[in-house]
């Protein structure tokens, strides 16, 4: 148990829709990681944020935003959902330090299936 | 080139054998070091961390890395039905700032019987 928790487990949506995925931190982290793992392949970064603010993103299209509250938080919105968004969206969580190893906890993650 | 590359396998060994699992990556910033196992239908969870080059012990567990050969590997002495996972290899490259995790596609290991 990493402390990191996420909701909904499992959630099943159509092409176009909307959805929005919400992680809890583990105690005492102030970043919180999104990424996306399609089956068989290893998760990819979506973004990380940290103090409210989005610090770096991956190769994910705006359609993909997110947001982080002063208890840190998160939220992760898709828009107009494709097909291909289907995947595990993972949450992880850390404490981010400057020139300090960023260990990230997963949580168990949402399985996002759309149809 | 992938920036992180594993062998998919599966890679199968018996019970009470080492496992040996191989990592490369491409980007020489490369700072910090993870191994993460995941069961099927299960998130990451976090085995090892590495970041300078060597061994590093944690039980049945010894991640060895090189930085000059930008190759890591894990090593699972002992291993048992339950070590069946895939095992991901993480790298990250800028720690303490936009700290992005970037994975290999994972290496599934069978313990057998």
């Amino acid at each position: 148990e990493t402390g990191v928790t996420q909701s909904p487990t499992h959630l099943i949506k159509t092409r176009g829709q909307q959805v929005t995925l919400r992680c809890s931190s583990q105690s005492g982290h102030n970043t919180v990681s999104w990424y996306q793992q399609a089956l068989g392949q290893g998760p990819q970064f979506i973004f990380q944020y940290y103090r409210e603010e989005e610090n770096g993103r991956g190769n994910f299209p705006p359609r993909f935003s997110g947001l982080q509250f002063p208890n840190y938080s998160s939220e992760l919105n898709v828009n107009a959902l494709e097909l291909d968004d289907s995947a595990l969206y993972l949450c992880a969580s850390s404490r981010l330090r400057a020139k300090s190893p960023d260990t990230q906890y997963f949580g168990p993650g949402t399985r996002l299936t759309v149809l | 080139q992938k920036e992180v590359e594993q062998n998919s396998g599966p890679l199968s060994v018996p019970e009470g054998a080492i496992a040996s699992l191989n990592c490369t990556y491409s980007d020489r910033g490369s700072q910090s070091f993870f191994w993460y196992r995941q069961y099927s239908g299960k998130s990451p969870e976090l085995i090892m961390s590495i970041y300078s080059n060597g061994d590093k012990e944690d039980g049945r567990f010894t991640a060895q890395l090189n930085k000059a050969s930008q190759y890591v590997s894990l090593l699972i002495r002992d291993s048992q039905p339950s070590d069946s996972a895939t095992y991901l290899c993480a790298v990250n490259a800028s720690p303490g700032t936009a700290s992005k995790l970037t994975f290999g596609t994972g290496t599934r290991l069978q313990v057998t019987l």
